[in-house]
C-alpha cells in the first residue's frame, strides 16, 4: 500500500494566518490526491481533488499544490470555522489510502 | 438533496458477524460506484471497501480481505457491508461514500456513520 504521511501533525495558529499543510506519498501518485476536513462528530468533508482543483462550494482560500510524492493544502486567511482536522487521500491505486491527518488548533 | 443513512452497527463479540445497510436518496444510485470507509476512534479514516455501479466489481482494503463482502441492491437504492470474523481492530465508525461524478475514488457525499464495536 501507498503511505501518506502529513506534517505536522498538531499545527496551532490564529485567525488571518496563513497556513500550509504537508503530505507525503510513499510512491508517485501523480496528482491522484484529495483533501477533506473534518470536525468533532462529523464526517470528513471533500476540500480537493486531483491535487489542486477545488470542490464545489470550497471557499477560495482553501487551495492545493504538488505532484508527484509530496503535495499542500494552503489556507490563505484562516476563519474561525477552518479550525478542524485535515486529511489527505490518495487515489492512485485502489488501495486507497488516507494521511493520519493534521489538526488545526487556536493559537 | 443525497443523503446516506447506515444502519446495522453495534456490539459484537470477537469472531461475531454484522450487516451494515446504507440507504441512500437524492440522486441515480444505480449509476455510481459506491464505498465503505472506516475510522477508529482517534484515528484517520481508512477506506475498507468499494463497488461498481451494477456491482460486478468490488474492491477490498488487504485489513478485511476474505472477512468482509460488499454488495448493493440497486432497486432498494441500498449498500450493504457484511461482516464476518470480526476483530477487535474493526472497530470503528463505518460511513458509506459516495464518490464525485466520474471519479469512483474520491468522496464528496458520507453519510452519519454507524458505529461498530467488537469486544467481549
Amino acid at each position: 500500500d501507498i503511505q501518506m504521511t502529513q506534517s505536522p501533525s498538531t499545527l496551532s495558529a490564529s485567525v488571518g494566518d496563513r497556513v500550509t499543510i504537508t503530505c507525503r506519498a510513499s510512491q508517485s501518485i501523480s496528482n491522484w490526491l484529495a483533501w477533506y476536513q473534518q470536525k468533532p462528530g462529523k464526517a470528513p468533508k471533500l476540500l480537493i481533488y486531483k491535487a489542486s482543483s477545488l470542490e464545489s462550494g470550497v471557499p477560495s482560500r482553501f487551495s492545493g499544490s504538488g505532484s508527484g510524492t509530496e503535495f499542500t493544502l494552503t489556507i490563505s486567511s484562516l476563519q474561525p470555522y477552518d479550525f478542524a482536522t485535515y486529511y489527505c487521500q490518495q487515489y492512485h491505486t485502489y488501495s486507497l489510502t488516507f494521511g493520519q491527518g493534521t489538526k488545526v488548533e487556536i493559537k | 438533496e443525497v443523503q446516506l443513512l447506515e444502519s446495522g452497527g453495534g456490539l459484537v463479540q470477537p469472531g461475531g458477524s454484522l450487516r451494515l445497510s446504507c440507504a441512500v436518496s437524492g440522486f441515480t444510485f444505480s449509476t455510481h460506484a459506491m464505498n465503505w470507509v472506516r475510522q477508529a476512534p482517534g484515528k484517520g479514516p481508512e477506506w475498507v471497501s468499494g463497488i461498481g455501479y451494477s456491482g460486478g466489481n468490488t474492491y477490498y482494503s488487504d485489513s478485511v480481505k476474505g472477512r468482509f463482502t460488499i454488495s448493493r441492491d440497486n432497486s432498494k437504492n441500498t449498500l450493504y457491508l457484511q461482516m464476518n470474523s470480526l476483530r477487535v481492530e474493526d472497530t470503528a465508525v463505518y460511513y458509506c461514500a459516495k464518490p464525485l461524478v466520474g471519479a469512483t475514488k474520491i468522496f464528496e457525499s458520507w453519510g452519519q456513520g454507524t458505529l461498530v464495536t467488537v469486544s467481549s
